[in-house]
């Protein structure tokens, strides 16, 4: 199957910082990625779709300032939390559809952030 | 109303039983219907998808789908200890931009 990838895996930060995420289709071009994010024992919930050569789509309540998204290439899309606080301490999961046209999506294998 | 809704669960089931997982959604217009597996602590991984009314078989696993109900099922037969996981129904529809639309997820214990 398609492989994605995220980087890192997991990551602690003091309250305040900012964190970069990194989301990388290995095998494939992706002009459409997507982020979500999940906390304990709950589903999952789309933050935003990222969007190769354009801006992010940001699903409602999502803070497009907070939460920066720049799909640099076809196979790369990052996800900056900025200015973090424990709130934002999460699972977060970024996938991307395979092949054009098409809408089987191939999660990436997640990144843990604990702000502290 | 939620978009996509699951049977509650958690579902236990012996080794060896099936277990039958249920899904129902509301966007008539839905047309891609997803069942993923999600350890814990793990990232969600895609195990069938179905487009069309009826069943799909793959391996130990049987998608079903009924449109006209609304429905989408998942059957897991001979289930093993290496089955117990949360099981997503996903959902993707023209009307939503093509997103994916999740349900709560089922917990799956098979006890050995």
């Amino acid at each position: 199957g398609a492989v994605v990838s995220q980087h890192p895996s997991w990551v602690i930060c003091k309250s305040g910082t900012s964190v970069k995420i990194e989301c990388r289709s290995l095998d494939f071009q992706a002009t459409t990625m997507f982020w979500y994010r999940q906390f304990p024992k709950q589903s999952l919930m789309l933050m935003a779709t990222s969007n190769e050569g354009s801006k992010a789509t940001y699903e409602q309540g999502v803070e497009k300032d907070k939460f920066l998204i720049n799909h640099a290439s076809l196979t790369l899309s990052t996800l900056t939390v900025t200015s973090a606080h424990p709130e934002d301490s999460s699972f977060y999961i970024c996938s991307a559809p395979v092949g054009v046209g098409t809408d089987t999506q191939y999660f990436g294998p997640g990144t843990r952030l604990t702000v502290l | 109303q939620k978009e996509v809704e699951q049977n509650s669960g958690p579902l236990s089931v012996p080794e060896g039983a099936i277990a039958s997982l249920n899904c129902t959604y509301s966007d008539r217009g839905s047309q891609s219907f997803f069942w993923y597996r999600q350890y814990s602590g793990k990232s969600p991984e895609l195990i069938m998808f179905i487009y069309s009314n009826g069943d799909k078989e793959d391996g130990r696993f049987t998608a079903q789908l009924n449109k006209a109900s609304q429905y989408v099922s998942l059957l897991i037969r001979d289930s093993q200890p290496s089955d117990s996981a949360t099981y997503l129904c996903a959902v993707n529809s023209r009307s939503n931009d093509y997103k994916l639309s999740f349900g709560a997820g089922t917990t799956v214990t098979v006890r050995a």
